[in-house]
């Protein structure tokens, strides 16, 4: 069974950074490609990243292009989102996903979220 | 960048009763699209793909159909299990978009 587990979400100030991670088991890490999606308080869904499986393809959402990183460390089965120079406007639930084996950019599994606010 | 309208915002049906949920792409993205269904306080799950394929373990209530800009999400004979958000993401084109969601919510 695929199970992703996100953490490193809390408060940070404006400016400030953060790195998520989200630790994958139940399935074949380096074989897949993985995203990072959000969700602000009360609204809709927003893809943030992603990267492809031997890294060789990475993307990113053009409100976080320079200011977050994505990564993998695949002999540990870990994602990661690095986030530096936080806005407000990054307060949101960040999941991890798997993308589909039968389609890249489609989220097949879904971690349960961690949550980041962003406040002084 | 494409984006995904949702309509209607909110959908007041009883259980027993048909859905039908619309969204729209600002480009046509040929049959690229997915829907995912959301319940409060949970991580979305994904029900169908490239249009119309349902997903593992999606029961046959969900059917969905469109191509090029316009499509649509059915849910015949609503059980009290499908009240929730329901969220539409095109792959077409990056970046990935997400419609704002169709909240369905027990009339």
């Amino acid at each position: 069974e695929v199970h992703l587990l996100e953490s490193g979400g809390g408060l940070v100030q404006p400016g400030g950074f953060l790195r998520l991670s989200c630790a994958a088991s139940g399935f074949a890490f380096g074989s897949y490609a993985m995203s990072w999606v959000r969700q602000a308080p009360g609204k809709g869904l927003e893809w943030v990243s992603h990267i492809r499986e031997s890294e060789g393809r990475i993307k990113y959402g053009d409100s976080v292009e320079g200011r977050f990183t994505i990564s993998r460390d695949i002999p540990k089965n870990i994602l990661y989102l690095q986030m530096t120079n936080l806005r407000a406007e990054d307060t949101a639930v960040y999941f991890c996903a798997k993308e589909a084996t039968f389609g890249y950019h489609y989220f097949e599994d879904w971690g349960q979220g961690t949550l980041v606010t962003v406040s002084s | 960048e494409i984006v995904m309208t949702q309509s209607p915002a909110t959908l007041s049906l009883s259980p027993g009763e048909s859905a039908t949920l619309s969204c729209r792409a600002s480009q046509s993205i040929s049959h690229y699209l997915a829907w995912y269904q959301q319940k409060p306080g949970r991580a979305p799950r994904l029900l169908i793909y490239d249009t119309s394929n349902r997903a593992t373990g999606i029961p046959a209530r969900f059917s969905a159909s469109g191509s090029g800009t316009d499509f649509t999400l059915t849910i015949s004979s609503l059980e009290p299990e499908d009240f929730a958000v329901y969220h539409c993401q095109q792959r077409a084109n990056w970046p990935i978009t997400f419609g704002q969601g169709t909240r369905l919510e027990i009339k």
